[in-house]
C-alpha cells in the first residue's frame, strides 16, 4: 500500500510557464514533507520542504503548497527553465521518525 | 566537504556472491540510511541508523545487513546476492532534530546481479 503517491509519471511544459507537480499521501501521521530533484546518474538533491504547521513555503522559483484536509501537496515552479528537467520525488516523514517515504516520482520535461 | 560518498559506482555480481557497498559522510551527521531505487517505485528504505552502534530495519531489509561502528561510515552488506537485488543503491545522511529532516544523498551505486 503506497503511502505517498505521485500519480503523474511525466509532465511536459513550455519554458517560462508554470510547472505543477502533485503528490497525495494517506498517512495522517505525516507531518513533514519534502521535494527532491534527481538528474540521471546522480543522487537525489533536496529542493524544498514544508512542515504540517504551514500551508505554503517559498524558495525562489519553487513553492510548495500543503492541503492537510485533502492530504495533498504540490510543487510549483515559476518560471520553468530547461535546467529544471529532471525527476521530482515527493517524500514524507512522520513525527518522531527520521524515515522518509518516497513517491514514485514525476519526470518533468521543460521544452525550450 | 565531500558530502556523502559511495563506492563503487558500478558493480556486477553473480548470484550467490557477497559484497559490501561503502558509504561515508564528512558532515558529522548522526542519521544515515540506505535506499534502493527501482523503476516506477521511487526510493525504498532498506536500513537506517540514528547513531554509531544503532541500526534498524526499513521497508525492504531482507537480504541486507548493516553496521555502524563510526559516525562517518555506514556500509551495506549483501550476503548472498540475488537477481532481485539488481537496483541502484543510494546512501543518505542528515542531522538529528525534527526540524532538520532533509537528507543528503550520495551519487549511488548501480548493482547488477546475474
Amino acid at each position: 500500500d503506497q503511502q505517498v503517491k505521485q500519480n503523474s509519471p511525466s509532465l511536459s511544459v513550455q519554458e517560462g510557464r508554470i510547472s505543477i507537480l502533485n503528490c497525495d499521501y494517506t498517512n495522517s501521521m505525516f507531518d513533514y514533507f519534502l521535494w527532491y530533484k534527481k538528474y540521471p546518474a546522480e543522487g537525489p538533491t533536496f529542493l524544498i520542504s514544508i512542515s504540517s504547521i504551514k500551508d505554503k513555503n517559498e524558495d525562489g522559483r519553487f513553492t510548495v503548497f500543503l492541503n492537510k484536509s485533502a492530504k495533498h501537496l504540490s510543487l510549483h515552479i515559476v518560471p520553468s527553465q530547461p535546467g529544471d528537467s529532471a525527476v521530482y520525488f515527493c517524500a514524507a516523514s512522520a513525527r518522531s521518525s527520521y524515515k522518509l517515504i518516497f513517491g514514485s516520482g514525476t519526470r518533468l520535461l521543460v521544452r525550450p | 566537504n565531500a558530502g556523502v560518498t559511495q563506492t563503487p559506482k558500478f558493480q556486477v555480481l553473480k548470484t550467490g556472491q557477497s559484497m559490501t557497498l561503502q558509504c561515508a559522510q564528512d558532515m558529522n551527521h548522526e542519521y544515515m540510511s540506505w535506499y534502493r531505487q527501482d523503476p516506477g517505485m521511487g526510493l525504498r528504505l532498506i536500513h537506517y541508523s540514528v547513531g554509531a552502534g544503532i541500526t534498524d530495519q526499513g521497508e525492504v531489509p531482507n537480504g541486507y545487513n548493516v553496521s555502524r561502528s563510526t559516525t562517518e561510515d555506514f556500509p551495506l552488506r549483501l550476503l548472498s546476492a540475488a537477481p532481485s537485488q539488481t537496483s541502484v543503491y543510494f546512501c543518505a545522511s542528515s542531522r538529528q532534530g525534527r526540524e532538520h529532516r532533509e537528507q543528503y544523498f550520495g551519487p549511488g551505486t548501480r548493482l547488477t546481479v546475474t
